[in-house]
């Protein structure tokens, strides 16, 4: 597609229900990111994966976050048992290789109530 | 010391002033450099890149200091559209996996 594509935009769930939040990057970009922005604060670097590489999970706050993606496209970032404090942003980027800047998507705006 | 820092700001400016950006990195292998920018409720634009020999378009300007792990952006005849908050971000090379590391951000606000 033309752009980052982030499904759901807003997701409303109850405290302890798992959540999957989907990323389709960019055709032909083979880095993708998840980061997550709580509200007034910066952006929080969650996972990345590159190509067919073992991804980099060193930003996930818990073992409750997991991502997977798939064929070297579609991305999924699955939050189980879900907390108040997971209520956040989360943004999901891709590039085309090192020496670009990311697109972003648009987010999926999670509240965990 | 954090990695990438940013005066929080707000900075507030009436349109059509000179608006100059600071930001400061830890770590001194960072490689590339760019300054994405931010509206309310809204997920991060790229801005520009940032070159060594500093780079300009139109009335934007990067520069970057690799001795004094310094960048910086400065804005000329500030818009109201101009009103956003303006992100640091910087990358290293040479490592698997590695991610692009955003400062918290600068707030600007430009009124008529």
């Amino acid at each position: 597609g033309a752009g980052v594509s982030q499904s759901p935009s807003n997701k409303v769930t109850e405290k302890g229900k798992d959540v999957e939040l989907r990323c389709d990057p960019i055709s032909g970009h083979t880095a993708l990111y998840w980061y997550r922005q709580s509200l007034g604060q910066g952006l929080e670097f969650l996972i990345y994966f590159q190509g067919n590489s073992a991804p980099d999970k060193s930003g996930l706050p818990s073992d409750r976050f997991s991502a997977e993606r798939t064929g070297g496209s579609v991305s999924t970032l699955t939050i189980q048992r879900t907390q108040q404090e997971d209520s956040a942003v989360y943004l999901c980027a891709s590039r085309q290789d090192r020496n670009y800047g990311y697109t972003f998507g648009s987010g999926t705006r999670l509240t965990v109530v | 010391r954090k990695e990438v820092e940013q005066d929080p700001g707000p900075f507030n400016v009436p349109e059509g002033a000179t608006v100059a950006f600071n930001c400061t990195y830890s770590n001194s292998a960072s490689q590339s450099f760019f300054w994405y920018r931010q509206d309310c409720r809204k997920e991060p634009k790229l801005l520009m890149s940032v070159y060594s020999s500093g780079n300009e378009d139109g009335r934007f300007t990067a520069q970057l200091n690799r001795a004094s792990q310094y960048i910086s952006l400065l804005i000329r005849d500030s818009k109201l559209s101009d009103s956003a908050t303006y992100l640091c971000v910087v990358n290293l090379y040479g490592q698997a996996g590695t991610a692009l590391i955003f400062g918290k951000g600068t707030t600007l606000s430009v009124s008529s």
